[in-house]
């Protein structure tokens, strides 16, 4: 048990509709880190959140947004979802922004159990 | 952009016999992860390796890091059913991880 927990397990919707994933870092972790898992496009890195601002996109689509609150847990915000948006979500946290090159810094990120969002 | 790429992707071996696979990424970086996904779950954290030559082992896995030929290795010592997992390699670049495709290891008896 990695410490990170996301809601819902499983989810199941229409195409369309609109769906909110949650995630609640580990204690003491402040980056929180989205990822979409599919068979066709592997594991890719959707966005990223350090204390509450956004700190990185990568290959999210605008339909997606995200946040982080004061509380430091998360959402995922999926709406007018297709067939292609099936997939494993899964949220990362890790410790700190990792800023600089030192020797010691480094961003080791620890996932949830992910949730499988099915879009029929 | 950066490219992550393993190999192989899929992965079938007698249980006992050695075997690495390989992590080549296209872009500078000293800091590389690997994880161990299980069928349907999260991703396990295995190493963290920091800087050239840096070499980690557990239990039957060894990982290594060549920066300078942007390459590293998870090598498997005597496999064991209970090895038989997805491996993934992660790149940081600037605190971003891009992650490999993946090799899909089935060990068997």
């Amino acid at each position: 048990d990695s410490g990170v927990t996301q809601t819902p397990k499983h989810l199941i919707t229409a195409t369309g509709q609109r769906v909110t994933l949650r995630c609640s870092p580990r204690s003491g972790d402040l980056s929180v880190y989205w990822y979409q898992q599919s068979l066709d496009q592997g594991l890719q890195f959707l966005i990223q959140y350090y204390n509450g601002e956004e700190r990185a996109k990568g290959n999210i689509l605008e339909r997606f947004s995200a946040q982080q609150f004061p509380d430091l847990h998360s959402e995922l915000n999926l709406s007018s979802l297709e067939l292609g948006d099936s997939a494993l979500y899964f949220c990362a946290s890790s410790v700190a922004l990792g800023h600089g090159t030192g020797s010691l810094t480094y961003n080791e990120q620890f996932f949830g159990p992910g949730t499988r969002l099915t879009v029929l | 952009e950066l490219k992550v790429e393993q190999n192989p992707l899929f992965l079938s071996m007698q249980e006992g016999k050695n075997y690495t696979i390989y992590c080549n990424y296209s872009t500078t970086s000293d800091r590389l992860y690997w994880y161990r996904q299980d069928p349907g779950k999260s991703l396990e954290s295995l190493f963290v390796l920091l800087s050239n030559g840096a070499v980690k082992q557990e239990g039957r896995l060894m990982a290594s890091l060549d920066t300078k030929a942007r390459l590293s290795t998870l090598h498997i010592t005597a496999a064991v059913h209970d090895l038989s997992a997805t491996y993934f390699c992660a790149v940081d670049i600037s605190r971003q991880l891009t992650f490999g495709s993946g090799t899909q290891l089935t060990v068997l008896p």
